[in-house]
C-alpha cells in the first residue's frame, strides 16, 4: 500500500519570505501522480500544484514550486513571497493506478506579519 | 461554473434520524466522490461514482448509502449513525475517473454532528 508522510505538523513563515513544506511517500508503482492541496478555514480543498512522476522537470505554478526527487521518494513544496492568504493546512497527496488520492497528515502553515 | 456545491453546510442529527447530504456540479464531470474528514486528519475516500455507477466502496458501513441520480448530482443518505461518524463530509468531482484524478474539484463540505 502507498503511504504519504508529512513530518512537519506546523510551520511558520513571515510575509514575503520563502517556506518549504516536506513530503515523502512510499510506493512500488512506476506510474503515479503527486499533488499538493491547500485547505483554508473555508474547508474547501484547493489544488495547488500537480506533478507527474514520469516528468523530470519540477512543476511550478506562480509562487509555488516543487522539488521532486523520484529516487528519494521526496516531494517538497516551496512557497515564495508568502502572503497572508497562504495560511492554511497543506496536504501532500498521491494517486497511482487506483482511482483514489492518498493524503498525508497535513502541515498547518501560519503566515506572520 | 467551476463549483461543487454541497448542502447543507452544517447538520446536527440524532442517532435514530435519517438525513441526506447533497452534492451538485454542472461542469459535465462524470466522476464524483465522497470523502470523510475527521478533525485534524486528512480526508479519507468513501465512495467513487463513475458514469453514475458505483465504482469504489472503501468498505464503508451500510448506514452510509450513496446515490447518484444523474451525472450532476450525488447524494449520501445517512441512517442510524453513531457519534463517531461526526466529521466533515467532502464531495468532489473530476472529468473522468482515472489514474491521476487530474483535476479534482472539491466542495466546501458538510460538517456533520451526531448526538
Amino acid at each position: 500500500a502507498q503511504t504519504v508522510t508529512q513530518s512537519q505538523p506546523e510551520m511558520s513563515v513571515q510575509e514575503a519570505e520563502t517556506v518549504t513544506l516536506s513530503c515523502t511517500y512510499d510506493t512500488s508503482e512506476s506510474d503515479y501522480y503527486l499533488f499538493w492541496y491547500k485547505q483554508p478555514p473555508s474547508r474547501q480543498m484547493i489544488l495547488v500544484i500537480r506533478q507527474e512522476a514520469y516528468k523530470q522537470q519540477n512543476a511550478t505554478e506562480n509562487r509555488f514550486s516543487v522539488n521532486f526527487q523520484k529516487a528519494a521518494k521526496s516531494f517538497s513544496l516551496k512557497i515564495s513571497d508568502s502572503q497572508l492568504g497562504d495560511a492554511a493546512m497543506y496536504f501532500c497527496a498521491y494517486s497511482g493506478t487506483a482511482s483514489k488520492l492518498t493524503f498525508g497528515t497535513g502541515t498547518r502553515l501560519q503566515v506572520t506579519l | 461554473d467551476t463549483e461543487v456545491t454541497q448542502t447543507p453546510k452544517h447538520l446536527v442529527m440524532g442517532m435514530t434520524n435519517k438525513k441526506s447530504l447533497k452534492c451538485e456540479q454542472h461542469m459535465g464531470h462524470r466522476a464524483m466522490y465522497w470523502y470523510k474528514q475527521k478533525a485534524k486528519k486528512p480526508p479519507e475516500l468513501m465512495f467513487v461514482y463513475s458514469y453514475e455507477k458505483l465504482s469504489i466502496n472503501e468498505s464503508v458501513p451500510s448506514r452510509f448509502s450513496p446515490e447518484c441520480p444523474n451525472s450532476s448530482l450525488l447524494n449520501l443518505h445517512l441512517h442510524a449513525l453513531q457519534p463517531e461518524d461526526s466529521a466533515l463530509y467532502l464531495c468532489a468531482s473530476s472529468p473522468h475517473e482515472g489514474i491521476a484524478n487530474e483535476k479534482l474539484f472539491f466542495g466546501s463540505g458538510t460538517q456533520l454532528s451526531v448526538l
